[in-house]
């Protein structure tokens, strides 16, 4: 049972338009959400990450929605850059991130057009 | 700064031998995590590390075996390779105080033929 779904496999948008990644879960003892980047060839890399206290984080083009009561989380980015295209990983988990075990979504293919 | 660093990149191994994948980090990090990576289904926890000496399973450890000697090394070793256990490999490592993010290393990629 996948307890972090990524529904999207991929998503295609043009530059300087917003991407909205989605990402579902369904242990409600997770507290701490994050979003990683990557590109072909390399390791993930952090983006972004969100408490469950909080319902929103920015960084830059980059900001983080949070719904407790849905169980959804969704990653902006605005404008979307043609450098942006990547696969990005929701990753959740129990405790904050304190010890290193992470949970994470199957991951969605964006690519965006220049 | 090398981060978390993973040897070897690529190899390719019969059914039946076994190999150990090195990781090492530099930044004194307490906790260290293997995953693995098949295609649509994400990273997958195999064995994470607390501190040296300390060590516990994740999702998928059957086939897998880890110790941690140092704080900085956190070799992952397959005793008897098999076909299912051809994937890319990750190691990250992370501070282990406070809401500090995972860094991951560039990857294994291993093939069991």
């Amino acid at each position: 049972d996948q307890q972090v779904k990524q529904n999207s496999p991929s998503l295609s948008v043009q530059e300087g338009r917003i991407s909205i990644l989605n990402c579902d879960y369904t242990n409600s003892m997770f507290d701490y959400f994050l979003w990683y980047k990557k590109y072909p060839a390399e390791g993930p890399t952090f983006l972004i990450s969100i408490s469950s206290i909080k319902d929103k984080n920015e960084d830059g083009r980059f900001t983080v929605f949070l719904n407790k009561s849905a169980k959804h989380l969704s990653l902006h980015i605005v404008p979307s850059q043609p450098g942006d295209s990547a696969v990005y990983f929701c990753a959740a988990s129990e405790g904050g991130t304190s010890y290193g075990k992470l949970t994470f979504g199957q991951g969605t293919i964006l690519t965006v057009h220049p | 700064n090398a981060g978390v660093t993973q040897t070897p990149k690529f190899q390719v191994l019969k059914t039946g031998q076994s190999m150990t994948l090195q990781c090492a980090q530099d930044m004194n990090h307490e906790y260290m995590s293997w995953y693995r990576q098949d295609p649509g289904m994400g990273l997958r926890l195999i064995h994470y590390s607390v501190g040296a000496g300390i060590t516990d399973q994740g999702e998928v450890p059957n086939g897998y075996n880890v110790s941690r000697s140092t704080t900085e090394d956190f070799p992952l070793r397959l005793l008897s390779a098999a076909p299912s256990q051809t994937s890319v490999y990750f190691c990250a490592s992370n501070p282990g105080q406070g809401n500090q993010p995972q860094h991951f290393g560039d990857g294994t990629r291993l093939s069991i033929l």
